[in-house]
């Protein structure tokens, strides 16, 4: 596509419950960043892809978090049994890679926790 | 790890005013770059300038590498530029995560 797209948009749901955030980046990028922006804060780095590297999973901040990059691709961020801290917007880039390349920022999930 | 500074932390400009916004890094960089976070939450790419000057409009940006800070300048400034910039660098051989600072908070008035 043209530009990274994210889905869902937003996502309300209830204390417990799983949830799967969705990231198809720009196509030919080979690096894959999610971060996390809570109300009125900066970005939290969660998980880096790097083509067929290990991930740098150091940001990830529980157990309860984890992501896999499918086909070096779409990347789904899976939070499992949410809770109320992890409301905020999560924010997924791409890029070509090697870290001295440009990168561009999809919309955002918003994830609500009630 | 490299740490980010930003300064100031929040400004107010009258609309027509400039300003300068600083970055400061603690090590030598690969990469680095200028956003612009609309009140939407939107993140906009400004600049890639890991070192060097360039100019889109009434934005420019500066990165003295070798003295490690960048400075991004609006000039006459108008209501839309208000929201958050936010500079982030990276380094390839730690990594290549992109490491943000904790933004300027810009809110220019009519």
């Amino acid at each position: 596509g043209a530009g990274v797209s994210q889905s869902p948009s937003n996502k309300v749901t209830e204390k417990g419950k799983d949830v799967e955030l969705r990231c198809d980046p720009i196509s030919g990028h080979t690096a894959l960043y999610w971060y996390r922006q809570s109300l009125g804060q900066g970005l939290e780095f969660l998980i880096y892809f790097q083509g067929n590297s290990a991930p740098d999973k150091s940001g990830l901040p529980s157990d309860r978090f984890s992501a896999e990059r499918t086909g070096g691709s779409v990347s789904t961020l899976t939070i499992q049994r949410t809770q109320q801290e992890d409301s905020a917007v999560y924010l997924c880039a791409s890029s070509f890679g090697q870290g001295n390349t440009e990168a561009f920022f999809g919309q955002g999930t918003r994830l609500t926790v009630v | 790890g490299i740490q980010v500074e930003q300064s100031p932390p929040d400004l107010i400009l009258q609309e027509g005013a400039n300003s300068t916004l600083r970055c400061n890094f603690s090590d030598s960089v690969n990469n680095l770059q200028w956003f612009h976070q609309n009140p939407w939450g939107q993140l906009i790419n400004l600049f890639y300038i890991p070192s060097g000057t360039k100019q889109n409009g009434r934005l420019s940006a500066t990165t003295v590498a070798t003295e490690r800070y960048s400075l991004l300048y609006i000039s006459s400034s108008q209501t839309t530029d208000s929201g958050v910039y936010f500079c982030a660098v990276c380094r390839y051989n730690q990594g290549g995560k992109l490491i943000f600072g904790q933004g300027t908070e810009l809110s220019v008035k009519p």
